[in-house]
């Protein structure tokens, strides 16, 4: 059971949009900012998204990412194909840990 | 180019020990905080452990709390985990990531402030598999 709650699989046609939610609690989401991460296939995971809505230089503006108050999302628009993967958030807790979502699954139709 | 290289993963007896190691090449690693990120045989991420730039701060999952322990040598620009008392439940890749843990002093209200912004850089990971 994992501390921030994603929903398990999202999916879309490419060039739609998606929304991939995030829920937490005051002391993780609602206290600290939310980070987002991309795990294609049998590869390390990615940051996409730091401080709730920065993208780190060579992530696309097709990635963008918001929070209000205990929750946060991750918007992609425009899907392509090479989206489909597993996508996390992260938070610091205040009792002093990081916390993953349990991930979401992304399937391009 | 920025990065991190694991090694020390193996097969390993409940009960038993193995020490991983994580060197960095491409930044200055002792001004950054280092985390180890877990993920089980087709679970999700778990965060195990970070410690920060100099060393002095160290925290933990529960779960691990007390087995496993974090360390650093930056003249080596590699941090370690020390992992004991090793589970099956412990089985899994292990990675390790810059940590963008910062920690300001704010002089307009003469206290520290940390911000915790993610974690930028990840290793390729190394497989820990507990068995008998």
């Amino acid at each position: 059971q994992s501390v921030l709650t994603q929903p398990p699989s999202a999916s879309g046609t490419p060039g739609q949009g998606v929304t991939i939610s995030c829920s937490g609690s005051t002391s993780n989401i609602g206290s600290n900012t939310v980070s987002w991460y991309q795990q294609l296939p049998g590869t390390a995971p990615k940051l996409l998204i730091y401080s709730n809505n920065q993208r780190p230089s060579g992530v696309p503006d097709r990635f963008s990412g918001s929070r209000s108050g205990t929750s946060a999302s991750l918007a992609i628009s425009g899907l392509q194909s090479e989206d489909e993967a597993h996508y996390y958030c992260a938070a610091w807790d205040d009792s002093l840990k990081w916390v993953f979502g349990g991930g979401t699954k992304l399937t391009v139709l | 180019e920025v990065q991190l290289v694991e090694s020390g993963g193996a097969l390993v007896q409940p009960g038993g020990s193995l020490r991983l190691s994580c060197t960095a090449s491409g930044f200055k690693f002792n001004s950054y905080w280092m985390s180890w990120v877990r993920q089980a045989p087709g679970k999700g991420l778990e965060w195990v452990a970070n410690i920060k730039e100099d060393g002095g701060d160290k925290y933990y999952v529960d779960s691990v709390r007390g087995r496993f322990t974090i360390s650093r040598d930056n003249a080596k620009s590699s941090v370690y985990l020390q992992m004991n008392s090793l589970r099956v439940e412990d089985s899994a890749v292990y990675f390790c990531a810059r940590d963008l843990t910062v920690i300001r002093f704010l002089e307009a209200l003469w206290e520290e402030k940390s911000y915790y912004y993610g974690m930028d850089v990840w290793g390729q990971g190394t497989t820990v598999t507990v068995s008998s």
